[in-house]
Formats: C-alpha cells, sequence, structure tokens
C-alpha cells in the first residue's frame, strides 16, 4: 500500500518558538494532503485540507497564521506551529490523497511545548 | 457528510469474531461508509469500505444493511493487536473535499 512519513516522530520546543512538521508521501505523487490533531482520548480533528501550488483551506476556528501549511511538491506538505505555546502540545497527523479516492495516513509527530 | 454513532467500547475474546456496529441513519445514496482503525500513538489505517454490498478482504468483513442506515464490521478471528479504536465515517466517494471526518469511534479492547 501507499506509504506517507513523517518527520519528526516527536519533537519538543520551548514556549515562543516554532516548530516544523514533515509529511511525506513516499510512493506517490499526492496533490492534497490533510492535516489533522488529536489531543488525548479525543478523535482526529480536521485543522486543514493542503492543495500543492496553492493556498490551504482551513476549518473553522483553526488559526491559520499560527498553523502555516505549505504544499510545495507533489510530495511534500510542511505544517509550521508559530509562536508555539502548552496548549499546542498535541498528536498531528497528515495524510494524503493517493489518487482522487483514497487517503493513507502518515504515523504522527507528537508536539510537547513546554 | 453524514453522522455516525458507535458505541464508545466493546470487548472481545482473543480468537472470537468482533462485530463492532454503526448508525448512519442520514447516509445519502451516494455516500460510503468507511472504516478505519488506530493503534495507540499511531496514523489510522484504512480498513475497508462499501457503498451497499457486502464486502470482504484479509483484514475484515464489512456488512452493511439493506436499508444503508447501519452496518457492522467483522474481525473473524480477533487477536490482541487489534486493540484500537475502530473509527466508522460515511463520505461521499470522489467527493469535492475529499475529507475525512472522524467522530469518538469505538474502542475495541480484545482479551487473551
Amino acid at each position: 500500500g501507499a506509504v506517507v512519513s513523517q518527520h519528526p516522530s516527536w519533537v519538543i520546543c520551548k514556549s515562543g518558538t516554532s516548530v516544523k512538521i514533515e509529511c511525506r508521501s513516499l510512493d506517490f505523487q499526492a496533490t492534497t494532503m490533510f492535516w489533522y490533531r488529536q489531543f488525548p482520548k479525543q478523535s482526529l480533528m480536521l485543522m486543514a485540507t493542503s492543495n500543492e501550488g496553492s493556498k490551504a483551506t482551513y476549518e473553522q476556528g483553526v488559526e491559520k497564521d499560527k498553523f502555516l501549511i505549505n504544499h510545495a511538491s507533489l510530495t511534500l506538505s510542511t505544517l509550521t506551529v508559530t509562536s508555539a505555546h502548552p496548549e499546542d502540545s498535541s498528536f498531528y497527523i497528515c495524510s494524503a490523497l493517493a489518487d482522487y479516492y483514497e487517503q493513507y495516513f502518515g504515523p504522527g509527530t507528537r508536539l510537547t511545548v513546554t | 457528510d453524514a453522522k455516525t454513532t458507535q458505541p464508545p467500547s466493546m470487548d472481545c475474546a482473543e480468537g472470537r469474531a468482533a462485530n463492532l456496529p454503526c448508525n448512519h441513519s442520514t447516509i445519502s445514496g451516494n455516500e460510503y461508509v468507511y472504516w478505519y482503525r488506530q493503534i495507540h500513538s499511531q496514523g489510522p489505517q484504512y480498513i475497508i469500505h462499501g457503498l451497499k454490498n457486502n464486502e470482504t478482504n484479509e483484514m475484515a468483513s464489512l456488512i452493511i444493511t439493506e436499508d444503508r442506515k447501519s452496518s457492522t464490521l467483522i474481525l473473524p478471528h480477533a487477536t490482541l493487536r487489534d486493540t484500537a479504536v475502530y473509527y466508522c465515517i460515511v463520505r461521499a466517494y470522489g467527493g469535492a473535499t475529499n475529507k475525512l471526518i472522524f467522530g469518538t469511534g469505538t474502542l475495541l479492547a480484545v482479551q487473551p
């Protein structure tokens, strides 16, 4: 099956700094990728839809200036959490659309802001 | 996309079949039923999907009622590694946004 990777798998950063998370489709091209956030004991919450070569579409309530998404190539999308605060600590998961229909998920990135 | 209702948790004995129900009474004619699962601290894993016919693959079987208002995911011989949160999602196939919206899912605990 299609493989999606994320880097890093976990990161610890200090409050006020920015952190970048990468999402790569390893064996297919993905014009569309999605970013999710998951807090402990909760379900996945869709944050935004990332389209190659265009601006991301953010879900209601998600701050686009805080969560910067760049999808510069057909195999890479990045999520940058700017001026991170402890409440941004979460599990961030990306998925990539392998063809017009099916999504494959990355393993997730655990972000801890101290 | 239609919303789904799943029991919050279920137990199953190892080696037995696990039957996970899902209600989707407001499903539209062009919406498919998808099942994903998430093992603790990992990304979701696709299991199976269907429109109206029953489907089977190497992982599971999907039984959809004739009126399509509910479905059941069947893991024929559950193992400890099947312990996970199982999500039932309905969405239009190849829809304009292709978004998957996750509900609360069912935590399946497979007991030895």
